[in-house]
């Protein structure tokens, strides 16, 4: 199936950990993000790759820390979890600029920190 | 600095009836706006793409609408299902500082 596809579906750690959360597409798409949708369901953008560069970085934590070893993966590293990391995050590709194709999401990764 | 809104937060409705979703934006500067569906624990399903330059988009029984002037969307739905109970998003792209920014959804209950 071509998608975009994130391991694991849920995620529960305790507060201190340091967790990954991995993306990939197949989609043959230049850009990838990572977004959190916190629990009043707004979803904010964090990062945003194209070609395995950096093009956006939101105001986020240094705690958090995207990698990209090839265009069709984007994974999230995040270390010394925060009770306030708690959240759904999605990984997204497009197409180029979003201009023409908007986005693709993955089905989310539910992060739980005890 | 670009504010999407989404009004109602929630709607129910009667299954068989056809109903309209709305989604504002403040700064009319964008390159398109985007529709999605989102079910419970799930991810996001992309509906309709409108660019800045088109009005409408149709897929099935979905209708999107834009009106870039006043900064406003419709997303219709016609003989509404209780398979179309979701929350509803709109996204749109804008060419200030080249982001897309979300609303925060409409939950859409279809009682059979």
């Amino acid at each position: 199936d071509t998608a975009v596809s994130q391991t694991p579906k849920y995620l529960v750690t305790q507060m201190g950990n340091d967790k990954s959360i991995k993306c990939e597409q197949n989609l043959g798409h230049d850009t990838m993000y990572w977004y959190k949708q916190d629990s009043k369901k707004f979803l904010k953008i964090m990062f945003s790759y194209n070609n395995k560069e950096l093009i956006i970085n939101e105001t986020v934590p240094n705690r958090f820390s995207p990698k990209s070893p090839d265009k069709a993966h984007l994974n999230l590293h995040i270390n010394s979890l925060e009770l306030g990391d708690s959240a759904v995050y999605f990984c997204a590709s497009s197409q180029g600029a979003i201009l023409n194709y908007g986005y693709t999401f993955g089905s989310g990764t539910r992060l739980t920190v005890v | 600095k670009q504010e999407v809104t989404q009004i109602p937060a929630a709607l129910s409705v009667p299954e068989g009836e056809n109903l309209v979703l709305n989604c504002s934006f403040t700064d009319s500067a964008i390159y398109n706006l985007q529709w999605f569906r989102q079910d419970p624990g799930k991810g996001l399903t992309s509906l309709l793409l409108i660019q800045s330059s088109q009005r409408e988009q149709t897929s099935g029984r979905l209708n999107a609408s834009l009106d870039k002037s006043s900064g406003r969307s419709t997303l219709y739905i016609a003989a509404s299902q209780p398979g179309d109970s979701a929350t509803y998003l709109c996204a749109v792209y804008e060419t200030s500082y080249d982001k897309v920014i979300f609303g925060p959804g409409t939950s859409l209950s279809v009682i059979p």
